[in-house]
């Protein structure tokens, strides 16, 4: 298994602008988690899904925040407009109810907003 | 809420020193702990993880945490650290029925010198 796909990797961008970071989870997982990783506030839980279904995103900043899941393979974080205080890193991660719940992260995408 | 306390934020040991780095967790009901590891420019791993049974656990790499349920605590040990264990190391929480999203804590940054 390929493991927790995200993409880009690594994304800088003007403030103001919009973003959009993507998520594929691993294969069969049912659950998908969105973290953000600062200095200041070390990982946070933004949202997550259990079968595509938004459960819990308190973890949401704010309005500027969405996120959806439109089928069990993919998922989207999106940031409009995008303010400099977003800078941060956001990982993915996924889980089944069958592994006990074990959370598998994936690589991150590391945003930049000047 | 639940929440995780690490007491070290950063750490510096000698290669072959022996590591105990502190996890507590506020949360009176049933939980799930996580020892996450995150080497320099790589994403989050698990270490070792408790559900249940047995409170010592033993996880990759020469690890082992502990769970001290009158003492909410899951402090992280190894007997003897290398110079390639230095990166950040989480501990995290999940409650109840372990479908929710991690709730982590600060971080300790561990550094091994040669």
């Amino acid at each position: 298994d390929a493991g927790v796909i995200q993409s880009p990797r690594h994304e800088v961008t003007e403030m103001g602008q919009e973003v959009t970071l993507r998520c594929k989870p691993i294969s069969g997982h049912n659950s998908l988690f969105w973290y953000r990783q600062t200095m200041m506030r070390g990982l946070e839980l933004l949202i997550y899904f259990n079968n595509n279904v938004p459960i819990d995103d308190s973890g949401m900043p704010e309005d500027r925040f969405s996120a959806k899941m439109p089928n069990a393979s993919f998922s989207t974080l999106k940031i409009q407009p995008s303010e400099p205080r977003d800078s941060a890193v956001y990982f993915c991660a996924s889980s089944s109810r069958w592994g006990n719940n074990e959370q598998f992260f994936g690589p991150g995408t590391r945003l930049t907003v000047l | 809420a639940q929440s995780v306390s690490q007491h070290n934020h950063h750490v510096i040991l000698s290669e072959a020193a022996s590591l105990e780095l502190g996890c507590n967790y506020s949360y009176g009901g049933t939980v799930n702990l996580f020892w996450y590891v995150q080497y320099p420019g790589q994403h989050l791993q698990l270490l070792l993880k408790y559900f249940s049974g047995d409170p010592l656990v033993k996880g990759i790499k020469g690890f082992e945490a502990e769970f001290i349920k009158s003492k909410f605590s899951f402090n992280l040990r190894k007997p003897s650290v290398q110079w390639s264990d230095t990166a950040e190391y989480f501990c995290a929480v999940i409650t109840g029925g372990g479908a929710d999203g991690l709730t982590f804590g600060k971080g300790t940054h561990l550094i091994i010198q040669p």
